[in-house]
């Protein structure tokens, strides 16, 4: 089944900086990337997603770039804010899986004022 | 819609007792995920229903795990007997066919002393 490899799995930044998450993937034949954020407690909610037949998608601050020639992709959130600090999972489905997500083991992003 | 539901939010049981988690997807979507989130594991997936129907419960960690969706309108996660490792958050999720987002519920944190 699909793989889904994320890093970092803690990162420290400070308000104003960006934040960089990566992930890779393992089945060629995914073709939905969405990025899920989970504060403390709740539940995890879309923030952004990308399909393969694009290579980058940007909303206001976050985007998200993928390569699927080297099976990765990436969330980029700039001008980071203290309410950005949670967990962030990066996930992969396609025609193998269904229509089910496999979810990277998370990021803990943390951003000091 | 009121989103995905789910119930109970918490539970506490004894080992060797059973446990019942119940979901209400969102009216209208045919895909219906179960998760189980750890701090070691992160967001495993359970088992997938689509149109009712169980496509992959290769995740279910063993027979003691069980999962029915007898309509579109509900389904139910039963443990039995429930051990101290199956202590968790349970995420029931729903999405529309396809590849597109996944909405979760607000989950069920079991615990089983």
């Amino acid at each position: 089944g699909e793989n889904v490899e994320q890093h970092p799995s803690t990162l420290s930044v400070q308000e104003g900086d960006s934040a960089v998450i990566k992930c890779t993937y393992s089945d060629s034949a995914s073709n939905y990337f969405p990025w899920y954020k989970q504060e403390l407690g709740k539940r995890p909610q879309l923030i952004i997603d990308i399909r393969s037949n694009v290579g980058e998608k940007k909303d206001q601050r976050i985007a998200v770039t993928l390569n699927k020639t080297a099976k990765h992709f990436s969330l980029h959130i700039t001008e980071t804010q203290p309410e950005d600090s949670a967990v962030y999972f990066c996930a992969a489905s396609g025609t193998n899986s269904g229509y089910a997500l496999n979810f990277g083991k998370g990021t803990s992003l943390l951003v000091t004022p | 819609d009121a989103g995905v539901i789910q119930s109970p939010r918490h539970e506490v049981t004894e080992m060797g007792q059973e446990v019942t988690l119940r979901c209400k997807p969102i009216s209208g979507h045919n895909s219906l995920f179960w998760y189980r989130q750890t701090m070691m594991r992160g967001l495993e997936l359970l088992i997938y229903f689509n149109n009712n129907v169980p496509i992959d419960d290769s995740g279910m960690p063993e027979d003691r795990f069980s999962a029915k969706m007898p309509n579109a309108s509900f389904s139910t996660l039963k443990i039995q007997p429930s051990e101290p490792r199956d202590s968790a958050v349970y995420f029931c999720a729903s999405s529309s066919q396809g590849y597109t987002e996944a909405f979760f519920g607000q989950g069920t944190r079991l615990t089983v002393v």
